[in-house]
């Protein structure tokens, strides 16, 4: 069974502090990365699609780095704002059936 | 772009009833929807997977006669929860992609809908 893990479930970030998750993952049969950020009662909304080690993609405050080898994802957040209070979901797919494995999500909280 | 509906937003309904959740793609065309289930604290469970004009794809542990799937038009995908009992009370969620196949391809959800089966 795949699994991926995200680390810590949640967070207290006071505004203005920069921060970063985990997302753990298989490190065999790697295809693809997601990540999603999901604001309450709102669409899930994607942010990055990674596919090669050592990868690393930027949006803004908003940065992701890429470890296949070792199966893991960083998402770094700089200067969180009160707008980056969402949950932060990762989905890891494999090369067998190219289906969105997800983490159950890492709940960051930005105190202002 | 890319913005998926869907609908309700939630739903509570009486033990033996079924539900019809609509998921819309409104400004592409979605060869593509995936349906989620989210229970408390824990991931998104796929449940299946819906290709225009084709038979859905169900997911082990996924009873196909419970969870009726029909992706009629490359913008609506429909769920519909039949004979539901308090156990199938979840966060119900879908998705859309624009390509057939693509691993890289982003997909676009819609905000889910609750279901509370009394």
């Amino acid at each position: 069974i795949l699994n991926v893990e995200q680390s810590p479930q949640s967070l207290h970030v006071q505004e203005g502090d920069s921060t970063n998750f985990t997302c753990s993952f298989p490190s065999s049969n790697f295809y693809a990365l997601h990540w999603y950020r999901w604001e309450t009662a709102k669409s899930p909304e994607a942010l990055f699609v990674m596919t090669l080690n050592g990868d690393e993609k930027k949006k803004g405050r908003i940065s992701a780095t890429l470890n296949t080898k070792e199966g893991y994802s960083y998402l770094y957040i700089k200067g969180s704002q009160p707008e980056d209070s969402a949950t932060y979901l990762c989905a890891f797919m494999g090369d067998s059936n190219y289906q969105l494995i997800w983490g159950a999500g890492t709940k960051l909280i930005i105190k202002p | 772009g890319a913005v998926v509906s869907q609908h309700p937003s939630w739903v509570i309904c009486k033990s033996g009833t079924s539900v019809k959740i609509e998921c819309r793609s409104l400004d592409f065309q979605a060869t593509t929807m995936f349906w989620y289930r989210q229970f408390p604290k824990q991931s998104l469970m796929l449940m299946a997977t819906s290709n225009e004009g084709s038979k859905a794809t169900y997911e082990q542990g996924v009873e196909k006669d419970k969870f009726l799937i029909n992706h009629a038009s490359l913008t609506l995908s429909t769920l519909t929860v039949t004979s539901a009992h308090p156990e199938d009370s979840s966060f119900y969620i879908c998705s859309a992609r624009r390509l057939p196949h693509a691993g890289t391809d982003t997909q676009y959800f819609g905000p889910g809908t609750r279901l509370t089966v009394l």
